[in-house]
């Protein structure tokens, strides 16, 4: 069956520049995560939602990132006044359940590389 | 922040030898999972162990789990050159801490 997929595959964008980044989970999962995976780094998380709401925020790194889930299963990243150590790659991942009983499946990633 | 630390951070082998990576993280965990990423496929998750778990297999994988040492190892045996890729462990706190904390993770190259 189809896996996580993420849209586009690659952004370059100049500093000041507001981005949007799509995710689309594997069908019926519930629990959607945004992961950011600077070079030589594991994922560090960002926001988790289940369904349509943003249970945990608390890795965004300031109010200059914003994510939204309105129907409960596809995502976007929204980052405004970009600057260049948001450089990264952007993993989305979804699963059947919260939290870590639960495994979770990634998509590529968006790799993010503001000028 | 970064909870876990793999060691080695790189690890080159010859195929069919057997790699070990190992794990240390700081706080109580409910499970720990391990996570292969190259660049053909992405992330993807490999085995899970719960704390109350000290070994599981999976395959050519042997997880083991000490958690009085708070730390984990990876063992793959008769290595491929397909194996080659970057692993990572990630742990998770249970309750209602919802996300994963994964480590800076090991490079593995297996040579043909």
């Amino acid at each position: 069956g189809a896996g996580v997929s993420q849209t586009p595959s690659n952004k370059v964008t100049e500093k000041g520049k507001y981005v949007e980044l799509r995710c689309d989970p594997i069908s019926g999962h519930t629990a959607l995560y945004w992961y950011r995976q600077s070079l030589g780094q594991g994922p560090e998380f960002l926001i988790y939602f289940q369904g349509t709401g943003a249970a945990d925020d608390s890795g965004l790194p300031n109010d200059r990132f914003f994510a939204v889930r309105p129907e409960g299963s596809v995502s976007t990243l929204k980052i405004q006044r970009t600057e260049r150590g948001d450089s990264a790659v952007y993993l989305c991942a979804s699963s059947s359940g919260r939290g870590g009983f639960y495994e979770q499946y990634f998509g590529p990633g968006t790799r993010l590389t503001v000028t | 922040s970064q909870q876990g630390e793999e060691d080695p951070q790189a690890l080159s082998i010859q195929e069919g030898e057997n790699a070990t990576m190992n794990c240390s993280y700081k706080t109580s965990i409910n499970n720990l999972q391990w996570y292969r990423q190259n660049s053909g496929r992405g992330l993807v998750h490999l085995i899970l162990i719960r704390s109350n778990e000290r070994e599981k297999h999976s395959g050519r994988l042997r997880v083991t789990l000490d958690t009085s040492k708070k730390s984990s190892s990876l063992l793959i045996t008769a290595s491929r050159a397909a194996d080659t890729a970057s692993y990572f462990c990630a742990t998770w706190s249970g309750g209602s801490n919802y996300k994963l904390t994964f480590g800076k993770g090991t490079l593995l190259t297996v040579n043909p």
